[in-house]
């Protein structure tokens, strides 16, 4: 089945950028997301990308894709102390409709 | 709008007992799935339910089912609880047409 794997935890300093790195197994993933967990809360939905783009901006967020390598990277531009959080990847298996998640970057910001 | 909705926020169960979680979806969503989340295990889908019927199920045992009612409002229930059952289940409500999928703020079940 579908692996996602992600690193477990990245730390920027208030104002930097900060990326956070997925990467996959199925090709044939058609759907790519970002959420994000914090402390005691369910997953809220960041952005998600369609396997035919590229990339995808919304406000301080960039979405990469590569699928030839298959990569996705989110980036999070002037990083602030509310972001601190876990970012879990996922990709949706489109016969099943159903999702698969990365272990969660757990991001943390100085500031 | 308002989001999706699960209740109870917390439960303590002991060993054996079965339990019934709620989630609501999203007015208008059609499609409900139950995730687990364990510190070991991650995140795990558990079944996909739409229009009142199981369309989707993961690889968990027998004693982890589901329903949905014609008001597209779901439960779970897990019957004769193990202490690895503790966990924090979230289900998601998805759009008929769309990716997008929205989670509630989950149900936080500790077996004891």
């Amino acid at each position: 089945g579908e692996d996602v794997e992600q690193s477990l935890f990245l730390s920027v300093r208030e104002g930097d950028s900060s990326v956070i790195n997925c990467t996959y197994t199925d090709s044939s993933s058609t759907y790519l997301y970002w959420y994000k967990q914090e402390p005691g809360a369910g997953l809220q939905l960041l952005t998600y990308i369609f396997s035919n783009m590229d990339m995808k901006q919304d406000q301080r967020l960039t979405v990469l894709l590569n699928k030839k390598d298959k990569h996705l990277s989110l980036r999070i531009a002037d990083t602030q102390t509310g972001d601190s959080a876990i970012y879990f990847c996922a990709v949706m298996d489109t016969g099943r409709r159903a999702l698969t998640f990365g272990s969660g970057t757990r991001l943390q910001v100085q500031p | 709008k308002a989001g999706v909705t699960q209740t109870p926020r917390y439960l303590i169960k002991t060993r054996g007992q079965q339990v019934t979680l709620s989630c609501s979806p999203i007015s208008g969503h059609r499609s409900v799935s139950w995730y687990q989340q364990t510190p070991g295990q991650g995140l795990q889908f558990l079944f996909e339910y739409f229009s009142e019927t199981q369309r989707n199920k993961g690889n968990f045992p027998g004693r982890f089912s589901g329903r949905q009612f014609s008001n597209s409002r779901s439960e779970m229930n897990v019957s004769t609880l193990e202490l690895g059952d503790s966990a924090l289940y979230l289900c998601a409500s998805r759009p008929d047409i769309g990716t997008e999928a929205f989670f509630g703020q989950g149900t936080r079940l500790t077996v004891v």
